[in-house]
């Protein structure tokens, strides 16, 4: 089972900042946070990760609770392309990338 | 930089025959994972290849199997396919294996199996 909960689906008004929250209530002091999104069947694109500290990079923030078990992805502008499905993953040094997706966050975006 | 490249993109098969997709990697690149994409069980990991050792591996009968060679491109094979082989199977690589390195996906090979 994954290891992560997301909502299923969620909405945001273009321009607006996106806020998706992920789940990750049993994750270890070892295990890294990634955010990836997949656009309508193409490749899922990498977004950003972090271990315990809080993110940004050019497409997003990552905001990771104190005690690590939440965590949320912020687009802070979203725009019609940002409509995606958004999965978040976590990963530990040991298990290389074998890794559990589960369903991940359907955003739309609306003009 | 070049992405990861998949070929083919499409392919059609029938059932019992075999198939082999290939990836290469980013330049540089020397972890190399495959992934299953299918509309009920989402995305599931096959194996991950890094230095032409395969490191990880899902829980995928035998009939999936892969290799990588020594310039890092990978291919993986798939016999005697099913129709439930049907899916979007995504390569994935890295510079190196496991966190915190930034794993790039493809744009993956679609497969249909009649």
């Amino acid at each position: 089972d994954a290891k992560t909960t997301q909502p299923p689906s969620m909405d945001c008004a273009e321009g607006r900042a996106a806020n998706l929250p992920c789940n990750h209530s049993t994750i270890s002091g070892n295990e890294y946070v990634y955010w990836y999104r997949q656009i309508h069947s193409q490749g899922p694109q990498y977004i950003i990760h972090g271990l315990k500290n809080n993110e940004t990079n050019e497409m997003a923030s990552l905001i990771i609770t104190e005690d690590r078990k939440s965590s949320t992805l912020i687009l802070p502008h979203a725009t019609l392309r940002d409509t995606a499905v958004y999965y978040c993953i976590v990963r530990d040094y040991t298990g290389g990338f074998k890794t559990i997706f589960g369903a991940g966050t359907r955003l739309f975006v609306k003009a | 930089k070049a992405g990861v490249t998949q070929t083919p993109r499409y392919l059609i098969k029938t059932r019992g025959q075999q198939v082999t997709l290939s990836c290469s990697p980013i330049s540089g690149h020397r972890s190399v994972s495959w992934y299953q994409q299918t509309p009920g069980q989402g995305l599931q990991f096959l194996f991950e290849y890094f230095s032409e050792t395969q490191r990880n591996k899902g829980n995928f009968p035998g009939r999936f199997s892969g290799r990588q060679f020594s310039n890092s491109r990978s291919e993986m094979n798939v016999s005697t396919l099913e129709l439930g082989d049907s899916a979007l199977y995504l390569c994935a690589s890295s510079f190196a294996t496991g966190p915190p390195e930034t794993q790039y996906f493809g744009p993956g090979t679609r497969l249909l199996v009649l």
